[in-house]
C-alpha cells in the first residue's frame, strides 16, 4: 500500500514558468511533510517542509500548499530555472516517529 | 554538507556473495537510516537505528541486516546478495526532535550480477 502518492512522474516546464508537483496521503496521523530535491549522483536534500497547522509556506521561489481536509499537499516552483532540473520527492512522517515515507518522485526538466 | 561518508561508492559483485556497506557520520547524530532507491519506487526504508546497538526494521528489510557498534558508524549487510538487491543505497542521519531533517549521503551504487 503506497502511503504517499505523488504526481506527475515527470514534468517539463519552460524557463520562467511555474512547476507544480502534487502529493496525496491517507494516514491522518502524518503531521510533518517535507519536500526533498535530488540532483543526479547526489543524495536527496531537504528543500522545504510544512506542518498541517498552516496552509502555506514559502521560501524564496518555493511554496508548499497544504489542504488538510483533502489530505493533499503540493510544491510550487515559481519562475522555474534550468538549475531547478532535478528529481523532487514529497514525504510524510507520523508524530512520534522518526521514519519518513516517501513518494515515488517527480523528475522535473526546465528547458532554457 | 552534513558529514556523511558512504563507502564504497560503487561495487559490483556476484549473486550469493556477502556485501557490507558502511555509513560514517561526523555529526554525532542519534538517528541513522538505510534506504534503497529504485526507478519507479522512490526511496524505501530498509533499517534504521535510534542509538548504539538499537535498530529496527523498515518496509523492505528482508535479506538485509544492520549493525551499529559506535555512534558514528552504521553498517548494512547483504548476507547473500541477489540480483533483486541491485540498487542505489543511501544512508541518512538526523538529530532527535519533531522537525529535524534527514541529511543524506551521496549513495552507493551496488550491482549484483
Amino acid at each position: 500500500q503506497q502511503q504517499v502518492k505523488q504526481s506527475p512522474q515527470s514534468l517539463i516546464v519552460q524557463k520562467g514558468g511555474i512547476s507544480i508537483i502534487n502529493c496525496a496521503y491517507e494516514n491522518t496521523a502524518f503531521d510533518y511533510f517535507p519536500w526533498y530535491q535530488q540532483f543526479p549522483g547526489k543524495g536527496p536534500a531537504l528543500l522545504i517542509a510544512i506542518r498541517p497547522d498552516v496552509s502555506e509556506k514559502k521560501e524564496g521561489r518555493f511554496t508548499i500548499s497544504f489542504n488538510k481536509s483533502a489530505k493533499q499537499f503540493s510544491l510550487h516552483i515559481m519562475d522555474s530555472q534550468p538549475g531547478d532540473s532535478a528529481t523532487y520527492f514529497c514525504a510524510a512522517k507520523k508524530g512520534g516517529s522518526e521514519k519518513l515515507v516517501f513518494g515515488k518522485g517527480t523528475k522535473l526538466t526546465v528547458n532554457p | 554538507d552534513a558529514g556523511i561518508t558512504q563507502s564504497p561508492r560503487h561495487k559490483v559483485t556476484e549473486t550469493g556473495t556477502p556485501v557490507t556497506l558502511r555509513c560514517h557520520q561526523t555529526e554525532n547524530h542519534r538517528y541513522m537510516y538505510w534506504y534503497r532507491q529504485d526507478p519507479g519506487h522512490g526511496l524505501r526504508l530498509i533499517h534504521y537505528s535510534y542509538g548504539v546497538k538499537d535498530t529496527d526494521k523498515g518496509e523492505v528489510s528482508d535479506g538485509y541486516s544492520v549493525s551499529r557498534s559506535k555512534t558514528e558508524d552504521f553498517l548494512l549487510t547483504l548476507e547473500s546478495a541477489t540480483s533483486s538487491q541491485t540498487s542505489v543505497y543511501f544512508c541518512a542521519i538526523s538529530g532527535p526532535g519533531p522537525d529535524q531533517p534527514q541529511h543524506f549521503g551521496d549513495g552507493t551504487r551496488l550491482s549484483i550480477l
